[in-house]
């Protein structure tokens, strides 16, 4: 079954254009919830952790959100050079430390 | 800089060959871990190492696939008799505190 489902599969945004990318989960019992950054060719580049329900993060143009089904990356402001897939992955409590990946977002910020 | 560096960066080899592929983790970091990337896909896990030991392996696809950390630092996975399902990008991560796991740039394999 889809343990992380992330939509949309793909975003175009006008640079300035604020939007939310959406990651919907299901397990039983969350350690964290992890989003990353993949630009083409390259490995995924760490960007949030969240913990728990109600906790939110920023960096810069980003901010994460969490709740108990799903995390949200808000993106204020786009602009093209935060074109690139977003990835989310989860870490289930009582089970080994390993992540599992939704299959990402891909954003394209036009100028 | 000092982060996770993988080699080789591109692999192609023939069906039925056997491939070695490398992994240095960041110093000091004692958890390691090794996914498979499909194109168009989230990484999917392989195996995950604490210290020199395999704590799981239960992403590893079939017994063609192995993985060490002999020494606790750097590993090696290895895949024998390649089959064309098995070209993917592998990446591999490593940790301090089991919580952010930092990823290399991986490495493409391609069979034939």
């Amino acid at each position: 079954e889809d343990q992380v489902t992330q939509s949309p599969e793909a975003l175009r945004l006008q640079e300035g254009e604020s939007s939310s990318l959406n990651c919907s989960y299901t397990v039983s019992g969350l350690r964290g919830l992890f989003w990353y950054r993949q630009d083409p060719g390259k490995g995924p580049e760490f960007l949030f952790t969240l913990y728990s329900a109600g906790e939110e993060k920023e960096k810069e143009r980003l901010k994460a959100t969490l709740t108990k089904k799903e995390s949200f990356l808000h993106i204020t402001a786009p602009k093209p050079e935060d074109s690139a897939t977003y990835l989310c992955a989860v870490q289930e409590r009582d089970s080994s430390y390993k992540l599992i990946f939704g299959s990402g977002t891909r954003l394209l910020v036009r100028p | 800089g000092a982060g996770v560096s993988q080699t080789p960066s591109n692999k192609v080899t023939e069906k039925g060959k056997y491939v070695e592929l490398r992994c240095d983790p960041i110093s000091g970091h004692t958890a390691l871990y090794w996914y498979r990337q499909s194109l168009g896909q989230g990484p999917e896990f392989l195996i995950y190492f604490q210290g020199t030991g395999a704590a799981d392996d239960s992403g590893l696809p079939n017994d063609r696939f192995f993985a060490v950390r002999p020494e606790g630092s750097v590993s090696t996975l290895k895949i024998q008799r390649t089959e064309r399902g098995d070209s993917a990008v592998y990446l591999c991560a490593s940790s301090l505190d089991l919580r952010e796991q930092f990823f290399g740039p991986g490495t493409r394999l391609t069979v034939l």
